[in-house]
């Protein structure tokens, strides 16, 4: 079974909050996980991309993923406006693109100035 | 940069019309793929390939078929198409081995 959970939102926070957005999913088989940023009228953007459970930073986000509760998390610091964008998890069973990306249905994030 | 394009962002096309979506790479990508984004249904794949003359079936792929003739284009087919096929199409790429995709910016397609 293909399942992604994410809260569609919108989620609306002040400049410079940390902002925290999530997945669930139900299949143990998912191993890697991304995420993504799709600013409006636009394709998604790779932000994240990982493999193992822990965290891993990258300027300002932070990816988690906890695989024995099927959980991620992406965290963002210092929020700005240029932030607002929709988020999408992302996730795969096996590397080497063997299969295409089951996505989440996105997180509609707003950086109030 | 890698860069993906489709070749139109903007498509009307009546019920019953054959349509045929472009989708074009410049870092030969051996993998391509196309996905449909729906309002509270998020990406969902429809076709994907890994090499020239090779497709795959994603998870809804009924009323598409796909052609990929080189390396660096990978076409999406409506052989007649629906109302229900209205959406965003989105094509994307990743390198050999690599779970990473490239996306181009979308084409919208209305069927009326």
């Amino acid at each position: 079974q293909k399942e992604v959970e994410q809260d569609p939102g919108p989620l609306s926070v002040p400049e410079g909050a940390i902002v925290s957005l999530n997945c669930t999913y139900s299949n143990s088989a998912f191993q890697y996980f991304m995420w993504y940023r799709q600013y409006s009228r636009k394709g998604p953007e790779l932000l994240m991309y990982t493999y193992s459970s822990g965290n891993k930073e990258d300027g300002r986000f932070t990816a988690q993923v906890d695989k024995s509760s099927k959980y991620i998390s992406l965290f963002i610091r210092d929020s700005q406006p240029s932030d607002s964008a929709t988020y999408l998890c992302a996730m795969t069973y096996s590397g080497g693109g063997a299969d295409g990306l089951t996505f989440g249905k996105g997180t509609h994030l707003i950086i109030q100035p | 940069d890698v860069k993906v394009t489709q070749s139109s962002r903007y498509l009307v096309k009546r019920t019953g019309e054959k349509v045929f979506l472009e989708c074009v790479q410049d870092m030969d990508h051996e993998n391509m793929f196309w996905y449909r984004q729906d309002p509270g249904l998020g990406l969902r794949l429809i076709y994907f390939s890994y090499d020239v003359k090779m497709k795959e079936k994603g998870d809804i792929p009924e009323g598409y078929s796909v052609s990929r003739e080189k390396k660096e284009r990978f076409s999406l087919i409506l052989e007649s198409a629906s109302t229900n096929q209205t959406s965003m199409y989105l094509c994307a790429s990743s390198f050999p081995g690599g779970d990473e995709q490239y996306f181009g910016p979308g084409t919208r397609l209305t069927v009326t």
